[in-house]
């Protein structure tokens, strides 16, 4: 079946490490998409891509990165400049005709 | 600015009881109005899209209308499976930017 694959699904950071979400999606879409879910908000935007070898930072960047080698997979990195990093993360890619997919989410604690 | 504004934040209802959840947004250019359902710990499932005012999606128990400056998903007949957090969604025409609500949380009670 096609679709958006999240991976860990639980993970744990202890304070100062940086640690990989992985997202890998079979549909064939171009762009991709990182967001942070707290409770009471709206999803916010980390980072996107529309195209290999290209990404823009969304409405709140700071303390993550991300890279775009294949087409298939948009790795999200939590890094240490992260201060707040507990939260829902969703990925998600996007048809022609705009309509988001969304994996089933990592959920990040950081000890 | 941009944004989308759900209400209420939280409703309950009686099995059989049908509503409607609301979303206003302001855009400058709307390139098409998403609602999604959400259960707990997963990741949004996605309902319908609206390009234009006017416009009505239909599925199961759920109908999707759209204005000029609001959408409406009304339920009807809710039954306990409909329990699930309710996101809108609006795609922006400037920098193909998607501006989320912060959802209805629906509980319909057997």
């Amino acid at each position: 079946d096609g679709g958006i694959t999240q991976s860990p699904k639980y993970l744990f950071r202890k304070e100062g490490q940086n640690v990989t979400l992985s997202c890998e999606q079979n549909l064939n879409h171009d762009a991709m998409y990182w967001y942070r879910q707290d409770p009471g908000q709206g999803l916010r935007l980390i980072y996107y891509s529309q195209i290999v070898n290209d990404f823009q930072k969304g409405d709140i960047a700071e303390g993550y990165s991300v890279s775009r080698e294949k087409k298939e997979s948009f790795p999200l990195t939590v890094t240490s400049a992260q201060k707040n990093p507990t939260a829902f993360y969703l990925c998600a890619s996007d048809t022609s005709t705009g309509e988001l997919f969304f994996g089933e989410g990592s959920r990040l604690t950081v000890l | 600015e941009d944004q989308v504004t759900q209400s209420p934040e939280a409703l309950r209802l009686q099995e059989g009881e049908s509503s409607s959840l609301n979303c206003s947004y302001t855009v400058s250019g709307l390139r098409g109005l998403f609602w999604y359902r959400q259960d707990p710990g997963k990741g949004p499932e996605f309902l319908f899209t609206l390009y234009s005012a006017g416009e009505e999606k239909e599925k199961e128990r759920l109908k999707a209308t759209l204005t000029k400056k609001e959408s409406f998903l009304h339920i009807t007949a809710p039954k306990p499976e409909d329990s699930a957090t309710y996101l809108c969604a609006v795609h922006s025409n400037t920098g193909n930017q998607f501006y989320f609500g912060t959802g209805t949380s629906l509980t319909v009670i057997p």
